[in-house]
């Protein structure tokens, strides 16, 4: 069975700070993998996507940067946090061609 | 401009009864319909889909209505359960979508009440 790990679950962070978050994905070889933001009570916004290794697309500008050093990795990081960046991220992935996206248990971030 | 929208925003109905929830699109594209229920704290899970070919999909005591024309779809949550309080949130994808990418709407939080 495939499950999906986010690390930490929550962060306090202060503005200006860096952050790394992470995701690994284990019992699923190359799946295509995703990063999500939250706001506090609202939708789901895709951030980042990635198909392969070493390659990750930008879905929406928000100072943020992602990469994939593994297969089954998946990071979300930035050098300066914004206020703005508060909220809850989420990391996801989707087998191939399929079309469920499976999301892990989110990462709470405070930017204070 | 959002694509996806839901209603009502939030919902309270008691034990036993039937919650229905409200969810309608714009791009004509979209071909894929999942629901994802979420709990506080947690990540959103799917909860049942459906394609735009079917106009009805089932799944124990929940159901989706499918409205090709109107471009409107509905989630019919019957026998309600304080257990099932939660966001529930409509999604869309289609083939001009970037690839895996859902377009979220702002979720109905659904209070049950037993």
């Amino acid at each position: 069975a495939q499950t999906i790990h986010q690390w930490p679950v929550a962060e306090i962070k202060a503005v200006g700070s860096p952050l790394s978050l992470g995701c690994t994905i284990k019992g699923k070889s190359s799946p295509n993998l995703y990063w999500y933001w939250q706001a506090t009570g609202g939708t789901l916004q895709q951030l980042f996507y990635s198909i392969t290794v070493g390659q990750v697309e930008s879905v929406v500008q928000l100072n943020l940067s992602a990469s994939r050093p593994k297969d089954d990795q998946f990071i979300l990081s930035t050098e300066k946090l914004l206020l703005s960046h508060s909220g809850f991220y989420l990391c996801a992935w989707r087998g191939g061609s399929a079309e469920t996206l499976y999301f892990g248990s989110g990462t709470r971030l405070t930017v204070l | 401009q959002q694509q996806v929208r839901q209603s009502p925003q939030s919902l309270t109905v008691w034990e036993g009864e039937t919650a229905i929830l409200n969810c309608s699109y714009e791009d004509s594209t979209f071909n894929y319909f999942p629901w994802y229920q979420q709990f506080p704290g947690e990540g959103p899970a799917l909860l049942i889909s459906i394609r735009s070919v079917s106009d009805k999909k089932e799944d124990g005591r929940f159901t989706i209505f499918f409205n090709k024309r109107e471009k409107k779809l509905s989630l019919h949550i019957t026998d309600s359960q304080p257990g099932d309080s939660a966001t529930y949130f409509c999604a869309a994808s289609g083939r001009t979508q970037v690839v895996g990418q859902l377009t979220f709407g702002r979720g109905t939080r659904l209070q049950v009440y037993a």
